[in-house]
């Protein structure tokens, strides 16, 4: 089982609409990292965690460390936020991940 | 600031050849990473560097070797490449606070 559990696998959604994809983890972390790739395949870090909730423009993302859960939300979603999300937990100050399979979102017009 | 560059960004190699990517970073980042990223599975690491002069292995590094000898850069080396090397390599440095910058992937095939 992976240390790192993502969902949905898939998510598609219309344009305008509020979406959440979840990530749990199993194990004690230093820090939980949201990640953006998209088609081209450029990686880009959205959100470091370590406790509470960071919020960028559309995007927002919380933490509850007791129940090891993570939630990326994004409001009033466009096309252009189609992408893979990544989810990573961090395991010391060496910063090895350890990193889910990922969350394919697709915004329709 | 470039970031974080690869090179090359493609390339095919037969069974048995070898290679060499670069990785280069500009931000005097310590730590620098080396992972692979295969269809439906996440991003696993093969080797990482926490300092010049260091290297160390990952969750996936048979098969590869790695080397440290400037701050700025790591190279990973496939000595006798197998099909199953075939994957998307990601290089990521990362300074303080712990985030991670990525650079743009190398993407091998091997025949």
């Amino acid at each position: 089982k992976n240390e790192v559990e993502q969902s949905p696998q898939n998510l598609t959604a219309q344009e305008g609409e509020f979406i959440t994809i979840n990530c749990s983890y199993s194990v004690g972390i230093s820090a939980l990292h949201w990640l953006q790739q998209h088609p081209g395949g450029g990686i880009v870090s959205l959100f470091m965690l370590s406790s509470g909730k960071k919020k960028h423009g559309r995007l927002i993302a919380t933490i509850n460390i007791q129940e090891k859960h993570s939630s990326l939300h994004i409001t009033a979603s466009h096309p252009r936020d189609s992408a893979v999300y990544i989810c990573a937990i961090s395991l010391g100050s060496i910063g090895k991940s350890t990193f889910g399979d990922g969350t394919t979102l697709t915004v329709k017009p | 600031n470039a970031g974080v560059t690869q090179t090359p960004k493609f390339r095919v190699l037969k069974t048995g050849q070898s290679m060499t990517l670069l990785c280069a970073q500009d931000m005097n980042h310590e730590y620098m990473y080396w992972y692979r990223q295969d269809p439906g599975m996440g991003l696993r690491l093969i080797h990482y560097s926490v300092g010049e002069g260091t290297t160390a292995k990952g969750e996936v590094p048979d098969g590869y070797n790695v080397s440290r000898l400037k701050k700025q850069n790591f190279l990973l080396g496939l000595e006798s490449a197998a099909p199953s090397q075939t994957s998307v390599y990601f290089c990521a440095s990362k300074g303080d606070p712990d985030t991670q910058y990525f650079g743009p992937g190398t993407r091998l095939t091997v025949l």
